[in-house]
């Protein structure tokens, strides 16, 4: 099926761990994105990728790296883990102005707990 | 700071009802208003989307009402039904090309009992 994809589905760290949660998508948009939704937060916008081999900061970029791998693939990776990054990860795509429908699709998500 | 104000937080309505969220933005940037919505487990999905330049979209059960000069805008859902039962985001969005940087707001989580 079309769409976003992430894995994994869920993960439990260790304070100070690594990891790098992946997203691929198969719809040919230009745009991807990686939020983090948090009770009482909403989503919050971690980076994004306008297009592919550019990478800019969301709001929230303190503690993440992300890599553009090609037009599909978009990573975002925890370097040091800490419990404030406990939360549920969404990739996100979008295939550009004029597209039907405008505006995102979500993958699934990733719940990463840090103990 | 919040840039998309969304109140309520929760709400509860009685099948057949009308829920109402309402949205409050201060960025005139925006040019484009967005809502999602989010059943458990599972990522938003695009429910309906209005621009700027428009006061009311419909679709189905579900309405927009736009107030530029205000900076609000609502999510009526009229004839309320338990599968509408999910969490809802209203958003603004910059839009710069082939990009679409979107703001949230905190949610809804909505409940419609029978």
């Amino acid at each position: 099926n079309a769409g976003v994809t992430q894995t994994p589905k869920f993960q439990v760290l260790k304070t100070g761990q690594s990891m790098t949660l992946q997203c691929a998508q198969d719809m040919n948009h230009n745009s991807m994105y990686w939020y983090r939704q948090d009770p009482g937060m909403g989503l919050r916008l971690i980076y994004y990728s306008a297009s592919e081999g550019t990478t800019d900061k969301g709001e929230v970029p303190n503690g993440y790296n992300v890599s553009r791998l090609n037009k599909r693939e978009f990573s975002l990776r925890l370097e040091s883990a800490a419990p404030s990054q406990t939360s549920v990860y969404f990739c996100a795509s979008y295939a550009g102005r004029g597209a039907t429908p405008y505006g995102y699709t979500f993958g699934s998500g990733t719940r990463l707990t840090v103990v | 700071q919040q840039q998309v104000k969304q109140s309520p937080q929760s709400l509860i309505v009685q099948k057949g009802g009308i829920s109402i969220i309402n949205c409050a933005y201060e960025n005139t940037a925006f040019d484009y208003f967005p809502w999602y919505q989010q059943f458990p487990g599972k990522g938003p999905a695009l429910l309906i989307a209005i621009r700027p330049d428009v006061s009311e979209k419909k679709e189905g059960r579900f309405t927009i009402s736009f107030n530029k000069s205000a900076k609000q805008f609502s999510l009526h859902i009229m004839d309320s039904q338990p599968g509408d039962s999910a969490t809802y985001f209203c958003a603004a969005s910059i839009n710069s090309g082939g990009y679409q940087k979107v703001t949230f707001g905190i949610g809804t989580k909505l409940q419609v009992i029978p």
